[in-house]
């Protein structure tokens, strides 16, 4: 089975930098994806990390360390409109995703 | 055209009534999938189609059945459904639902239900 354990919440400014950490156990892993969820929407993508190292997408940054079984996504310049939930996502076989529970971030002005 | 849309956006239902939930995508996709979200929760994959066919059922119970009647549309039939059913139902797309490559999943706004 897959199970992912990502921080409950995190608390920043606007203009900050914060980092959502996310460790994974699996069978048959093939990348570490992630996703943004605001209340009442959909989850929308925003980064995949099939292989060690940093992705950077604009101000969303996402790393992973399959050795380690690590991964983090690190928000730039943070802004308002970045409050929303942030979930891990391990991808299997199938394209099957497991989430991990999710980290709500709430940027304060 | 890179959106799913699905109907309807809410939905109250008896635990006796019989109702269907759709989805429906433009975009070309081979793969579409069902999850369940509860409150404060991530989301929980129910059933996977690729090319049409049921490929993935994550041991969902029998009152919740799939039907994929073509490569745009997926349904989610409910039937003797329970109170502790009620959930935000989504649905999500992507190009393929197979191999190592990865295929970003594109996500319906859901169907809210409620079962009394």
């Amino acid at each position: 089975g897959q199970s992912l354990e990502q921080p409950s919440e995190v608390t920043a400014v606007e203009g900050a930098i914060v980092q959502i950490n996310c460790t994974y156990q699996t069978s048959g892993f093939y990348g570490l994806s992630w996703y943004q969820q605001h209340d009442g929407g959909a989850p929308t993508f925003l980064s995949y990390n099939a292989l060690d190292g940093l992705e950077e997408t604009g101000r969303f940054s996402s790393f992973l360390s399959r050795s380690d079984s690590y991964g983090y996504l690190l928000l730039q310049e943070l802004q308002m409109k970045d409050s929303a939930s942030y979930f891990c996502a391990v991808k299997a076989a199938g394209n099957k995703l497991t989430f991990g529970g999710g980290t709500r971030v709430l940027v304060k002005p | 055209d890179t959106e799913v849309t699905q109907t309807p956006k809410h939905l109250v239902m008896g635990m006796t009534n019989k109702k269907s939930l759709k989805c429906e995508q433009h975009m070309g996709h081979r793969a579409m999938y069902w999850y369940k979200q509860k409150a404060k929760k991530p989301p929980e994959l129910m059933f996977v189609y690729s090319y049409e066919k049921l490929s993935i059922n994550e041991s969902v119970p029998s009152r919740f059945s799939p039907e994929c009647p073509n490569s745009s549309l997926l349904n989610l039939h409910l039937h003797a459904l329970q109170p502790e059913d009620s959930a935000l139902y989504l649905c999500a797309s992507s190009q393929d639902g197979s191999g190592s490559s990865y295929n970003e999943q594109f996500f319906g706004p859901g169907t809210r239900l409620t079962v009394l």
